[in-house]
């Protein structure tokens, strides 16, 4: 069945720096684009990235722009979230998600938690 | 700045029928926007239900049904059961790689 399983939260610093990861099985990883979303504690939903299948196009959300950069490793079937310049309006629970082919976020995975503070 | 717009909050009695809506700050939702809809229950990641205006998700009971009701994407739940109390979320696509969340429903059944 597919899994989507994050990695790679935990406390940082302001200004720091930090690496998700998203393991994902069951499916053929490199067929799918993917997203990232996340969730500011007890807030909404907020996308934060997105990357085709073959990792050659991507785009982020304004509020992340040239602060976190999201790639993918085909052949290990791993998604990544690179998150530099860490604010503490970052704390969140992050998603990755699988794109459901319409512009929808077809399956989560259960999410890390970030939290930036000093 | 594009604004999705979702009702804060909302109740319905067991066995009723509620409509929650999605909407925009300015213009009126359509199918170009793919609207897609979401339950979280606290603790719990997303569940997709809707995509695509009303395409319901795989195993997602025909309780469910999404649609375009006026300028809005609505979300109708018949029928409704106590463990559809929920948060509920949209999300459109407002294209060139932008995805924008309305703010969520909180529903309540009781």
């Amino acid at each position: 069945q597919v899994q989507l399983v994050e990695s790679g939260g935990g406390v940082v610093q302001p200004g720091g720096s930090l690496r998700l990861s998203c393991a994902a099985s069951g499916f053929t990883f490199s067929s799918y684009a993917m997203y990232w979303v996340r969730q500011a504690p007890g807030k909404g939903l907020e996308w934060v990235a997105f990357i085709r299948n073959d990792g050659s196009k991507t785009y982020h959300a304004d509020s992340v722009k040239g602060r976190f950069t999201v790639s993918r490793d085909n052949s290990k079937n791993t998604l990544y979230l690179q998150m530099n310049s860490l604010r503490a309006e970052d704390t969140a629970i992050y998603y990755c998600a699988i794109d459901g082919g319409a512009y929808d976020f077809g399956y989560w995975g259960q999410g890390t938690l970030v939290t930036v503070s000093s | 700045q594009t604004v999705v717009t979702q009702e804060p909050s909302f109740s319905v009695s067991p066995g009723g029928t509620v409509t929650l809506s999605c909407g925009l700050n300015s213009g009126s939702v359509s199918t170009s926007y793919y609207p897609s809809w979401y339950q979280q229950t606290p603790g719990q990641a997303p569940r997709t239900l809707i995509y695509s205006t009303n395409s319901r998700s795989s195993g997602v009971p025909d309780r469910f049904a999404g649609s375009i009701l006026g300028n809005k994407a609505a979300l109708t739940i018949a029928g409704a059961q106590a463990d559809d109390e929920s948060d509920y979320y949209c999300v459109l696509y407002m294209g060139s790689g932008i995805w924008v969340f309305g703010g969520g429903t909180k529903l309540t059944v009781l």
